[in-house]
């Protein structure tokens, strides 16, 4: 069955840096996009972008370029997200999902990991 | 980009029907698709393609299609399709739009 796994809960200060993961198995890895979705306290889900881990190809929504950097690691079948100085307004749950994108399926996120929350409080 | 627009809540007895819209303008080009988030849990997908259903998702789900509107239709509502519902689609830049999210109560 196809999983993605990702790291565990978050505290951290304002300004610190932060590297979350996300770990994908039971399927080929590199073949699928993988996407970060952020979820606020009681908000709706928001799309940061999207990585190929095959080539890297990395794609962010305008909301989210240049706030974060989000990778992949073809060779151990894991993403990342990360940031280089956390804000407290970065406190929420963070989602990989993996995103099949062809005629079959549309343009959907089929797979979810089971999130990660981050609180970011001084 | 753009806004899918969703009702706050939606009350539905046990064994009635919830219907709950997704508009915009968008939706007349683009597909949409829906997914179930309860308390505590990852999202799960429920409606792909405005109207498919993945496989392990109850019969009782199911998804239409009208103009700028997505509808996500449960018909027979058990308490345990208590959660938010939230649709999702694309544009024309290849990002992606959720909506703004139902709950969904069973009373």
């Amino acid at each position: 069955e196809v999983q993605l796994v990702q790291s565990g809960a978050e505290v951290k200060k304002p300004g610190e840096s932060l590297k979350i993961y996300c770990k994908g198995s039971a399927y080929n890895f590199a073949n699928y996009w993988i996407a970060w979705v952020r979820q606020m306290p009681g908000k709706s889900l928001e799309w940061m972008g999207i990585v190929y881990p095959g080539d890297s190809d990395t794609r962010y929504s305008p909301s989210f370029q240049g706030q974060v950097t989000i990778s992949a690691d073809k060779s151990i079948s894991t993403a990342y997200l990360q940031w280089a100085r956390l804000e407290a307004s970065d406190t929420a749950i963070y989602y990989c999902a993996r995103f099949q994108g062809d005629e079959q399926k549309g343009e959907v996120f089929d797979y979810w990991g089971q999130g990660t929350l981050v609180t970011v409080s001084s | 980009s753009y806004e899918l627009t969703q009702p706050p809540s939606v009350s539905v007895s046990p064994g009635q029907t919830a219907r709950i819209t997704c508009s915009a303008d968008a939706l007349s080009k683009q597909y949409g698709y829906w997914y179930q988030q309860k308390p505590g849990q990852a999202p799960v997908l429920v409606i792909y393609k405005d109207i498919e259903r993945p496989s392990g998702i109850p019969e009782r789900f199911s998804g239409s299609s009208s103009g700028t509107t997505v509808t996500l239709t449960i018909s027979g509502v058990q308490a345990e399709d208590e959660a938010d519902y939230y649709c999702q689609s694309a544009d024309s830049s290849n990002n992606y739009v959720f909506g703004t999210g139902t709950k969904v109560t069973v009373l």
